[in-house]
């Protein structure tokens, strides 16, 4: 398994330029999360799925947008970029299958806009 | 709120003991994890606790719960330079709602 993947692995982008971050799984979880680490604040939710065809919001949503058409698969998608959404950007899946609610990551996007 | 607080730095001699500490202020936690991220990577589960419980040893980690103060203790034995990392503390609330700590950075000294 290459359990969760993440691309690209480095992004620079101009202000008001869009982009989608790619995010895939081939563990069969259930749950995906995008995450977003900024420097002393840890790992903030910005959207999550419990599986195909149904997404929410975490707790940073604004400026992005996610789907979910396959179990595989989640994207996140930046319409319109601002410096304020530099940062690195973590994938996560899980399984209500294992017991302990573990999450498994990606190796991160790290995104600078200008 | 949910807020989970770790201390941002900690210096330690190769050989001895770290301790990492974090508080959180939800007392329906299920589990609480530990998190271990090297630089330029992604995060890397070290270890779980589960809330009924009041320790867990694992080889050189050892986790600490105080439910009464809500504070997690992740405790490396023989600290190596191999262990210096950015550790993260994480509660889970709930079904999958997974908070995370702001990460403690662990310098290694030779």
């Amino acid at each position: 398994n290459a359990g969760v993947t993440q691309t690209p692995k480095f992004q620079v982008l101009k202000t008001g330029q869009s982009m989608t971050l790619q995010c895939a799984q081939d563990m069969n979880h259930e749950y995906m999360s995008w995450y977003r680490q900024d420097p002393g604040m840890g790992l903030r939710l910005i959207h999550y799925s419990v599986g195909a065809g149904i997404t929410d919001q975490g707790e940073v949503p604004n400026g992005y947008n996610v789907s979910r058409s396959t179990t595989e698969d989640f994207p996140l998608r930046l319409l319109s970029a601002a410096p304020s959404q530099t940062s690195v950007y973590f994938c996560a899946s899980s399984s209500e299958r294992e017991p302990t609610d573990t999450q498994y990551f990606g190796p991160g996007t790290r995104l600078t806009v200008l | 709120g949910e807020d989970v607080e770790q201390s941002l730095f900690l210096s330690v001699r190769e050989g001895d003991s770290s301790v990492i500490n974090c508080t959180y202020t939800d007392s329906s936690s299920t589990y609480l994890y530990w998190y271990k991220q090297e630089p330029g990577a992604g995060l890397q589960l070290l270890t779980y606790i589960f809330s009924n419980m009041d320790m867990k040893q694992d080889q050189r980690l050892t986790v600490l719960l105080n439910k009464k103060d809500k504070h997690l203790s992740l405790r490396i034995a023989d600290t190596q330079t191999g262990d210096s990392a950015i550790y993260f503390c994480a509660e889970v609330v709930g079904y999958q709602k997974v908070t995370f700590g702001t990460g403690t950075k662990l310098q290694v000294i030779p």
